[in-house]
């Protein structure tokens, strides 16, 4: 089966930068994203990555090393607003087609003045 | 606008009665997904589909039952089987195209389903 690990919670400063780390482990890996969630709101789709390295998307980052099973995504310049929680989530292939998307615990992040 | 769309938002059901989720999308995605949300906690994966008329179980089906009947639809049954159904319900869906850029899944404003 998949298992993903995430921080609980994370807290900083606005301005500053976090970095909330996700292991993982599972079979017929494809992928890595991430997902920022509000409270009471639905998940919205952050990054992907599907090869090792850094994709920039604006103040976020995520990366990637599939050797180690392992993943981040990076926020800078933080805003109040960026108090959310962040999932990581795994996209296997499945044998026969299709994809499944299994999501981690997931980090609630607390942007403090 | 496509979208995904579920309803209704708030759910009171009695307890031993099962309850449908509805969950519609235009996106014209072939993959389709329910996910468990408790207060604080992450996104547990109930059932998901890829192609109309299959669906597989996800990692907490017990007490759950679905159909895929139309591409556009994938209701959730909520069981009397089920023991602990007071929960947030999010409905999710995506492209299966193996394209790198095709990969975000698009969630519905969920259900909070509350059992008395």
């Amino acid at each position: 089966g998949q298992s993903l690990e995430q921080p609980s919670e994370v807290t900083a400063v606005e301005g500053a930068i976090v970095q909330i780390n996700c292991t993982y482990q599972t079979s017929g890996f494809y992928g890595l994203s991430w997902y920022q969630q509000h409270d009471g709101g639905a998940p919205t789709f952050l990054s992907y990555n599907a090869l090792d390295g850094l994709e920039e998307t604006g103040r976020f980052s995520s990366f990637l090393s599939r050797s180690d099973s392992y993943g981040y995504l990076l926020l800078q310049e933080l805003q109040m607003k960026d108090s959310a929680s962040y999932f990581c989530a795994v996209r296997d292939i499945l044998t026969g087609g299709g994809n499944k998307l299994t999501f981690g615990t997931g980090t609630q992040l607390k942007v403090e003045l | 606008d496509g979208g995904i769309t579920q309803s209704p938002k708030y759910l009171f059901r009695k307890e031993g009665q099962n309850v449908t989720l509805s969950c519609e999308q235009n996106l014209n995605h072939d993959a389709m997904y329910w996910y468990r949300q408790d207060p604080g906690q992450g996104l547990r994966l109930i059932y998901y589909s890829q192609i109309v008329n299959d669906f597989q179980k996800g990692d907490i089906a017990e007490g759950y039952s679905v159909s895929r009947e139309k591409k556009e639809s994938f209701p959730l049954t909520v069981t009397s089987a089920q023991k602990n159904p007071t929960a947030f319900y999010l409905c999710a869906s995506s492209s299966t195209d193996r394209g790198l850029k095709n990969t975000e899944a698009f969630f519905g404003q969920g259900t909070r389903l509350t059992v008395v």
